[in-house]
């Protein structure tokens, strides 16, 4: 079984629709990345948290530290959202990142 | 700061040959970070480096891999022989520390025919 599981793996939305992104670990962590590559194979890190929620304009990121759960959230989400979305927890006792498979999201206009 | 500054960014080498990556942090980050991504794997962590020192490295694959940091502003990665599918994006990335917001730089892809 893998230490972090994403769902969806691929998400088609419409312009201006809500969108969620689930991540469950299996490991004690530190903390936890969502990172967003886009096509152009750049990542970029949206959020690091370990409790409560995190705001950054139109994304909003949760977690729930006793049931190993996070959630990225988009809201009025636009055609340049599209990009893979991967949850990246940080292993407690080391630190070092352990990596989702990622959801691919595609916004269409 | 220009972020994480990474060379070259594609590399095209013949199998047998020896490559070396190139990864120059974030200025006044103390943790690097060496990344791998393929389809089959997505990201995988290879090494990490803590004060120039390495923490971990059961993330690299086999001995033809090794990775340095002689000093806080450069580290490398290298693969002596390299192999087809040793093919993936390489990145690295660097943070304030190992517990903090990671930075990463634009990955080198690298392809070995």
């Amino acid at each position: 079984k893998n230490e972090v599981e994403q769902s969806p793996q691929n998400l088609t939305a419409q312009e201006g629709e809500f969108i969620t992104i689930n991540c469950s670990y299996s490991v004690g962590i530190s903390a936890l990345h969502w990172l967003q590559q886009h096509p152009g194979g750049g990542i970029v890190s949206l959020f690091m948290l370990s409790s409560g929620k995190k705001k950054h304009g139109r994304l909003i990121a949760t977690i729930n530290i006793q049931e190993k759960h996070s959630s990225l959230h988009i809201t009025a989400s636009h055609p340049r959202d599209s990009a893979v979305y991967i949850c990246a927890p940080g292993r407690g006792s080391q630190g070092n990142l352990i990596f989702g498979k990622g959801t691919k999201l595609s916004v269409k206009p | 700061d220009a972020g994480v500054i990474q060379s070259p960014r594609h590399e095209v080498t013949e199998m047998g040959q020896e490559v070396t990556l190139r990864c120059k942090p974030i200025s006044g980050h103390n943790s690097l970070f060496w990344y791998r991504q393929t389809m089959m794997r997505g990201l995988e962590l290879l090494i990490y480096f803590n004060n120039n020192v390495p923490i971990d490295d059961s993330g690299m694959p086999e001995d033809r891999f090794s990775a340095k940091m002689p000093n806080a502003s450069f580290s490398t990665l290298k693969i002596q022989p390299s192999e087809p599918r040793d093919s993936a994006v390489y990145f690295c990335a660097s943070s304030v520390q190992v517990y903090t917001e990671a930075f990463f730089g634009q990955g080198t892809r690298l392809t070995v025919v």
